[in-house]
């Protein structure tokens, strides 16, 4: 069974940074391109970024660009985002999500607040 | 950036009755490998998003044949043949062929 399990998540003052961890299990981790999507409070989906199965190709929302990290781990079954100089409209549900062209699991998700 | 636009926002519908979602891409969807990346997502009250249809009109697996896609180039659809309670949530198209991807807002069924 296909699992993502996000972690990392909690309450951060503005211009803080926080590492989010998306740990993998039952499939080849290291087959598949990997992305973060965050939803506001009641509201939408935005796409944050995206990394390939060897890390060779990396992209980025505007909105994070130069300030949000994407990395993996093929040999912990682990995808990560660093976040630096939050502000508070970075706060949102952080999803990691399995795919390239099609995002077909997602994890629960986990919670970032920005705030003082 | 491809903008997605849902339609309508809001979808109150008699359980056993039809649903239909419209989304609009404002640009095609035709990827130079020749695939139309548009996915259909559900997200359940308190639950992450799940992926329904992919390419247009390919089920995901475990995903009820109530739901069907169609559509092409810069027109979609989401229909739901008969509504049941599970069904409740919001529903979202999302685009693959283009970075960024993009959602479209999001349409809230309901029942009435």
């Amino acid at each position: 069974e296909v699992q993502l399990v996000e972690s990392g998540g909690g309450l951060v003052q503005p211009g803080g940074s926080l590492r989010l961890s998306c740990a993998a299990s039952g499939f080849t981790f290291s087959n598949y391109g990997m992305c973060w999507v965050r939803q506001t409070p009641g509201k939408g989906l935005e796409w944050v970024s995206y990394i390939s199965s060897s890390s060779s190709a990396i992209y980025y929302a505007d909105s994070v660009k130069g300030r949000f990290t994407i990395s993996r781990d093929n040999a912990k079954n682990s995808l990560y985002l660093q976040m630096n100089s939050l502000r508070d409209e970075d706060t949102a549900v952080y999803y990691c999500a399995r795919g390239f062209t099609v995002n077909d699991y997602w994890g629960q998700g986990t919670l970032v607040t920005v705030s003082s | 950036d491809i903008v997605m636009t849902q339609t309508p926002l809001s979808s109150p519908v008699t359980l056993g009755q039809p649903a239909s979602i419209s989304c609009r891409s404002s640009q095609s969807l035709v990827h130079s490998d020749g695939n139309t990346y548009l996915s259909w997502l559900q997200q359940r009250p308190g639950q992450p998003p799940r992926l329904l249809i992919y390419k247009i009109s390919n089920r995901f697996s475990g995903v009820p044949d109530r739901f069907s896609g169609s559509g092409a180039g810069t027109d979609f659809t989401l229909k739901i043949s008969r509504v049941e309670a599970e069904d409740v949530g919001v529903y979202y198209c999302m685009q693959g062929t283009q970075f960024p991807r993009t959602f479209g807002q999001g349409t809230n069924v309901e029942i009435k």
